[in-house]
């Protein structure tokens, strides 16, 4: 078991650029999580997905951000028109189901706007 | 509403001391409780979690917390800390059990064990 594989580990854009972040879940893992990690808010719920259906994106900034998950085996996180305010640590976690709060975090994919 | 608030952003503890990692929450229901830690470059794991029952509950590499609803709590102790053990210490709440409860996350405790 690979655990959540996150790529890439790190990217870096210019200001107004698109940037694709991916996610593979741990296998049989029903849910996705994305967060987003800063020094200054600590972390951020984005959005979350279950079966692949999204369930709650309450977190996510309604303009230039957008997730899906086409198959049960990977998840994407879009951010178009990347600004400086974007750059982060983008964590992906998942998790079973059953005991759904155990969250199996992956590395993150270090974002810099420029 | 709930929160978390970790009262302690860095903690520097001698190898071989003992530590306690504080954590308030806030929450009218019945929490669900965790503590992950995160090393550098790496995503959180997780160290123990409360659900219900016995108060204390032992996680990995000698971690142990206590949940006391009177004071709102959910300390983390270590008796004798390792060099290893340098982190970032992440306090969690669940306001239910069941996939699509939103986590609340404390601002984490950076711990600095010194030789």
């Amino acid at each position: 078991n690979a655990g959540v594989i996150q790529t890439p580990r790190h990217k870096v854009t210019g200001k107004g650029q698109e940037a694709t972040l991916w996610c593979e879940p741990i296998s049989g893992h029903s849910a996705v999580f994305w967060y987003r990690q800063t020094i200054v808010q600590g972390l951020e719920f984005l959005t979350y997905f279950r079966n692949q259906a999204p369930i709650d994106d309450s977190g996510m900034p309604k303009e230039r951000f957008s997730a899906q998950m086409p198959n049960q085996s990977h998840s994407t996180l879009k951010i178009q028109s990347t600004q400086p305010q974007d750059s982060a640590v983008y964590l992906c976690a998942s998790s079973a189901g059953q005991c759904a709060e155990t969250l199996y975090f992956g590395s993150g994919t270090r974002l810099t706007v420029l | 509403a709930q929160s978390v608030t970790q009262p302690d952003a860095r903690v520097t503890v001698s190898e071989g001391a003992s530590l306690q990692l504080r954590c308030k929450y806030s929450y009218s229901g019945t929490p669900y409780l965790f503590w992950y830690v995160q090393y550098p470059r790496q995503g959180l794991q997780l160290l123990l979690k409360y659900y219900s029952g016995d108060p204390v509950v032992q996680g990995v590499n000698g971690f142990e917390a206590e949940f006391s609803k009177s004071n709102s709590s959910f300390h983390l102790r270590k008796a004798s800390v390792h060099w290893s053990d340098s982190a970032v210490y992440f306090c969690v709440l669940s306001a239910g059990q069941g996939t699509g409860s939103k986590l609340s996350f404390g601002k984490g405790a950076k711990l600095t064990v010194s030789p």
